[in-house]
């Protein structure tokens, strides 16, 4: 166990439902992120979050939307989904300080999530 | 040119042996540098990070970095059963981190 928890494990949904992941960390970390890994390619970087604002977004389509309430939550709500958004998304979180070269990722256990 | 390559593998060794896996990056304003192992169905777990050029030993683990050559490895000495996974090279600048596509090893009993 890292310390980063998220629900559900595993969800199915069609293209017409809406649904939210969720991410909890433990660890006190600042920053926290959302990750998709699809199969055959890389890890790919969706969303940033330090001190609960958005610094990053890889041009991410809108129908996927972050949300982070505070330091150790964090949501995305997912809506319109496509049978391509069919994935594992990883939640991470770090803690990021002044020049902390090793300040480092950890993962939580992922979603699987199968749009039909 | 992708940010981040890696040999997709997979890299069979026998065990005992000495795995060697690489990973070359584009961005030469790259801070750190990261190693993950990632079993199947599970998530990223974390080996080691580098960020001075040259070696850092961590156990049966040593990264090595080149930044010159953006060239960044991970050697694992004494191969075991349970190393067989899916390794993935990570690089940071500033907040974004960047994974290579992993690099399979199987280590033969």
């Amino acid at each position: 166990e890292t310390g980063v928890t998220q629900t559900p494990r595993h969800l199915v949904m069609g293209m017409t439902n809406k649904k939210s992941l969720k991410c909890e960390q433990h660890l006190g970390h600042n920053a926290m992120y959302w990750y998709k890994q699809s199969a055959k390619k890389p890890l790919e970087l969706m969303f940033v979050y330090n001190f609960k604002e958005q610094t990053e977004n890889n041009s991410v389509p809108s129908r996927f939307s972050p949300e982070c309430p505070n330091s150790s939550h964090l949501f995305l709500h997912l809506h319109t989904l496509q049978p391509e958004d069919s994935a594992l998304y990883l939640c991470a979180s770090s803690q990021e300080r002044p020049g902390g070269l090793g300040d480092t990722q950890y993962f939580g256990p992922g979603t699987r999530l199968t749009v039909l | 040119q992708k940010e981040v390559e890696q040999n997709s593998g997979p890299l069979s060794v026998p065990e005992g042996a000495i795995a060697s896996l690489n990973c070359t990056y584009s961005d030469r304003g790259s801070q750190s540098f990261f190693w993950y192992r990632q079993y199947s169905g599970k998530s990223p777990e974390l080996i080691m990070f580098i960020y001075s050029n040259g070696d850092k030993e961590d156990g049966r683990f040593t990264a090595q970095l080149n930044k010159a050559s953006q060239y960044v490895s991970l050697l694992i000495r004494d191969s075991q059963p349970s190393d067989s996974a899916t390794y993935l090279c990570a690089v940071r600048r500033g907040q974004n981190f960047v994974f290579g596509p992993g690099t399979r090893l199987s280590v033969l009993p």
